[in-house]
C-alpha cells in the first residue's frame, strides 16, 4: 500500500523559504510515476503546484514558477518542495500526491492517485 | 477566478441521484482527459475518476464520469449521507501548461 507523508515547519516568515519534505512508502519513486505537490488556502479550492519524476524531468504551475523548485532524494524515497519569497497568500494545506502524467500535443492527461493527509503552512511574521 | 467552472452547491435526498457539471475550454476539457476528486471535510482529495470515466479499484459504481465537448459530469446515483463532500474536476489545461481544477462543489444529502 503506497502512503505519502507531508513534514516540515508548521510557520514561515513573510519573505523566507517554505521548505516541505513528502516521504513515499509502498513503493520506490524511482520506478515511475511522477510526484509532486498541491495546496488549499483556507475554505479555498485545489491549486496545482508542480510535479518532478524519477528521472527529474520537471512540471511547474506557470504562476508558481519563479519562486518554486520540487527536488527529489531516491535514496531516502523522498521529494520535496521549496517555495521562495512567501507571503501570507502561500498560507495553506500542503498535499504531496503521486500523479500518473502524458502530456502531448493533445489527451494529456494529469491526475493524482495517491495523496498524503496535508500538512497546514502559515506565512506570518 | 478557477479556468473550471463548477456549481458551488449541489443537494439531493438519499438514494437520489445528483449530477455535478464542470465547464471549460478546447484548451483544456474538449481536448484532454478529465479527473474527479471527492475532499471529505477535514480530510485529503480523493481519485474518484480519472481518462474521462474511469474508477480506481475500490470506488463504486455508483460514481461514474462523461464528457462531451467542452464540459464534463460527475454522477453519483443512490445518494448516501456519506458522500456529503466537496468534489474537484481537474484537468491539463494545453494553452497554460498547467493542472487547472474546477472550484469545487459542495454535495448536500438532505
Amino acid at each position: 500500500q503506497v502512503q505519502l507523508q507531508e513534514s516540515g515547519p508548521g510557520l514561515v516568515k513573510p519573505s523566507e523559504t517554505l521548505s516541505l519534505t513528502c516521504t513515499v512508502s509502498g513503493y520506490s519513486i524511482s520506478r515511475g510515476y511522477y510526484w509532486g505537490w498541491i495546496r488549499q488556502p483556507p475554505g479555498k479550492g485545489l491549486e496545482w503546484i508542480g510535479g518532478i519524476y524519477y528521472s527529474g524531468n520537471t512540471y511547474y504551475n506557470p504562476s508558481l514558477n519563479s519562486r518554486v523548485t520540487i527536488s527529489e532524494d531516491t535514496s531516502k524515497n523522498q521529494f520535496s518542495l521549496k517555495l521562495n519569497s512567501v507571503t501570507a497568500a502561500d498560507t495553506a494545506v500542503y498535499y504531496c500526491a503521486r500523479a500518473s502524467v502524458q502530456v502531448t500535443r493533445i489527451l494529456s492527461y494529469y491526475y493524482m492517485d495517491v495523496w498524503g493527509k496535508g500538512t497546514t503552512v502559515t506565512v506570518s511574521s | 477566478q478557477s479556468v473550471l467552472t463548477q456549481p458551488p452547491s449541489v443537494s439531493a435526498a438519499p438514494g437520489q441521484k445528483v449530477t455535478i457539471s464542470c465547464s471549460g475550454s478546447s484548451s483544456n476539457i474538449d481536448n484532454n482527459y478529465v479527473s474527479w476528486y471527492q475532499q471529505l471535510p477535514g480530510t485529503a482529495p480523493k481519485l474518484l475518476i480519472y481518462d474521462n470515466n474511469q474508477r480506481p479499484s475500490g470506488i463504486p459504481d455508483r460514481f461514474s464520469g462523461s464528457k462531451s465537448g467542452t464540459s464534463a459530469t460527475l454522477g453519483i446515483t443512490g445518494l448516501q449521507t456519506g458522500d456529503e463532500a466537496d468534489y474537484y474536476c481537474g484537468t491539463w489545461d494545453s494553452s497554460l501548461n498547467t493542472v487547472v481544477f474546477g472550484g469545487g462543489t459542495k454535495l448536500t444529502v438532505l
